[in-house]
């Protein structure tokens, strides 16, 4: 079945490092979606990428979608305190009904 | 408009005893899906229910059922809880169809003793 992978499980930044998140798919995707989890909270919803190539930015964040819609990432340029939290890559396969999470990659920013 | 609503927020069980925690959603979703997740991991699929009267199997369902109720609410129930199923149980919804994003209920922190 359908599996998608994240990597780093976790990653330490200093406060104004970058960092990245990767994710990968057995299968193709039809869309990939970013969520974000804030400690004791629940996964709120960033973005949605559909397009082969696509390339979305919000603010500091730059999400990528691969040209074979299989492998996405999340960029974050100078991380602040306020990026801390489990970003959560997910995809639904082609023709598919089922969105699967990835296993989130934790992220910790030290002021 | 509530969107995804869980109940109960925080339960305490003893090994062995049996409970129900219930989602409903207002936003008028085909699917819905429960989640568990272990402190510091991510998120592992239990069941998922692509439509009213329909659910499959998803990572980690031993020891879990679960109940479509109708569109709204999808319920999922432990015969016989054990300290192994300590965790934060979310309930998400997604318009399949519509493909939108995934909302989730504010979780339910079970702990087993």
């Amino acid at each position: 079945g359908q599996q998608v992978m994240q990597i780093p499980q976790y990653q330490h930044v200093q406060e104004g490092e970058d960092f990245t998140t990767y994710c990968n798919s057995s299968t193709t995707l039809s869309n990939i979606q970013w969520y974000k989890q804030r400690p004791g909270g629940h996964p709120v919803f960033l973005i949605q990428l559909v397009k082969s190539g696509e390339v979305k930015k919000q603010k500091r964040l730059t999400f990528q979608f691969g040209e074979a819609k299989k492998n996405s990432s999340l960029h974050i340029t100078a991380t602040q305190t306020t990026d801390v939290g489990t970003y959560f890559c997910a995809g639904r396969e082609t023709g598919g009904f089922k969105t699967i999470f990835g296993a989130g990659t934790r992220l910790f920013v030290k002021a | 408009n509530a969107g995804v609503t869980q109940t109960p927020k925080f339960q305490v069980l003893k090994t062995g005893q049996s409970m129900t925690l219930q989602c409903a959603q207002d936003m008028n979703h085909n699917s819905m899906y429960w989640y568990r997740q272990d402190p510091g991991m991510g998120l592992r699929l239990i069941y998922y229910s692509a439509s009213e009267g329909t659910t499959d199997k998803g990572e980690v369902p031993n020891g879990y059922n679960v109940s479509r109720l109708n569109k709204r609410e999808f319920s999922l129930r432990l015969e016989s809880a054990a300290p192994s199923q300590t965790s934060v149980y979310f309930c998400a919804t997604d318009g399949v169809a519509m493909n939108t994003e995934a909302f989730f209920g504010q979780g339910t922190r079970l702990t087993v003793v």
